[in-house]
């Protein structure tokens, strides 16, 4: 079983602010890095998958950075509006391709 | 259109009893998974199956049964339920191909909200 951690766990940030949040994991049999947004109500919604220490994805104003060699990823959202109010999961998997979550950053962006 | 879809979405039910939950993904992936999310609000992989195959199977008690009628379903029986039961259970599909399991994007259906009394 692998420990994927987030943090922080619940975040308030004012509309237009920039914001990131940290998903860590073990580096031993990392295979894949995945974020995904969860707003409530809705179902999770993948953004993205990484593989590559390094790697870099963006999708709009939403980027998120991996490190496999200490175990952590970053996602990022510039210019933050209320519609980001979500929660965001990382999700790691091993060579055993199992998936194991993370609990999840709650992000609320105040008008 | 509902990709992933599961019913019903709130069900409780007393200790002792038997239920299920439907899922049903009209994406025509080829696998389909289910997961608990627990009270820290892990999500915690219960079982996937792959073409009527069941290829994971974490320790979950044997109380809990996956049954897939066809490729698009995928339900979850659950026999003599327990007060521990209670939490929300999502059912999720992916793609099958030439991307490996570990990298494939997973849909996930709404969830739905177990109760044991």
């Amino acid at each position: 079983i692998l420990n994927v951690e987030q943090s922080p766990q619940s975040l308030h940030v004012q509309e237009g602010d920039s914001t990131n949040f940290t998903c860590s994991f073990p580096s031993s049999n990392f295979y894949a890095l995945h974020w995904y947004r969860w707003e409530t109500a809705k179902s999770p919604e993948a953004l993205f998958v990484m593989t590559l220490n390094g790697d870099e994805k963006k999708k709009g104003r939403i980027s998120a950075t991996l490190n496999t060699k200490e175990g952590y990823s970053y996602l990022y959202i510039k210019g933050s509006q209320p519609e980001d109010s979500a929660t965001y999961l990382c999700a790691s998997t091993n060579t055993g391709n199992q998936f194991y979550f993370g609990t999840g950053t709650s992000l609320t962006v105040i008008p | 259109d509902t990709a992933v879809s599961q019913t019903p979405k709130y069900l409780v039910t007393q200790m002792g009893n038997d239920k299920s939950i439907k899922c049903e993904q009209n994406l025509g992936h080829d696998t389909m998974y289910w997961y608990k999310q627990d009270s820290k609000k892990f999500l915690k992989i219960m079982f996937s199956y792959n073409n009527k195959e069941l290829i994971i199977n974490e320790t979950v008690p044997n109380r809990f049964s996956p049954k897939s009628p066809d490729k698009a379903h995928l339900n979850l029986h659950i026999n003599s339920l327990e007060l521990g039961d209670s939490a929300v259970y999502f059912c999720a599909s992916s793609q099958d191909g030439r991307i490996p399991s570990g990298l494939r994007e997973q849909f996930f259906g709404p969830g739905t909200r177990l109760t044991v009394l």
